[in-house]
């Protein structure tokens, strides 16, 4: 199975919303509604964000949110802030009960 | 305090074997399951297999399917990734983490072990 396609990089100011996609196909992206994201500070484990496409885990701000449509999900980042420069991965189940990973986004705040 | 705690960094030789171990504790064990993830250096997350500690069903992505095992040891709340012979492309970051189902995602990581395989 290959990799979910993020974008390798977006950017933003402080204070701006950003908006990362993750295309994959009709085998897991768009069969499914578990999409999740995750951000990874350097140096650490990452973090889950969002699961099942659009759910907030207790203790993730509401500045961070995610949607589907067809085959590519989307993760927004709103008011962004210093402290979301990291990367950031989606992940999707598959139509062969695995998960499979995005490549990988690098957000930098300007 | 939910927590998975992994062993330590390894450093082995190419067709070593090595098994490297991810402890649960602050849950029930059984009732989640636990999966492995890649990190080569400087790149991104590979999802590797997945397995339900109550009862060792288990499922691996076609990339690392043979080429490694996961297993767990539902005695002592924890879970391990072997390899029986060691690559220098299998140097590494690994971590566990934890999900509610084999669908959901990943709600409770590790802090990660580094393999390293250098002759």
């Amino acid at each position: 199975q290959s990799a979910l396609t993020q974008p390798a990089s977006v950017s933003g100011s402080p204070g701006q919303s950003i908006t990362i996609s993750c295309t994959g196909t009709s085998s897991d992206v768009g069969a499914y509604n578990y999409v999740s994201w995750y951000q990874q500070h350097p140096g650490e484990a990452p973090k889950l964000l969002i699961y099942d496409v659009s759910s907030r885990p207790s203790g993730v701000s509401n500045r961070f949110s995610g949607s589907k449509s067809d085959n590519t999900a989307s993760l927004t980042i709103s008011g962004l802030q210093a402290e979301d420069e990291a990367d950031y991965y989606c992940s999707s189940y598959t139509s062969s009960s695995t998960r499979v990973f995005g490549g990988g986004t690098k957000l930098t705040v300007l | 305090e939910v927590q998975l705690v992994q062993s330590g960094a390894e450093v082995k030789k190419p067709g070593e074997s090595l098994k490297i171990s991810c402890k649960g504790s602050g849950y029930s064990f059984t009732n989640y399951w636990i999966g492995w993830v890649r990190q080569m250096p400087g790149k991104g997350l590979e999802w590797m297999g997945i397995i339900y500690p109550g009862d060792s069903d288990t499922r691996y992505s076609p990339s690392f399917q043979g080429q490694v095992t996961i297993s767990a040891d539902k005695s002592i709340s924890t879970a391990y990734l072997q390899w029986s012979s060691l690559k220098a492309s299998d140097t590494a970051i690994y971590y566990c983490a934890r999900s509610s189902t084999r669908r959901d995602g990943f709600d409770i990581w590790g802090q990660g072990t580094m393999v390293t395989v250098s002759s």
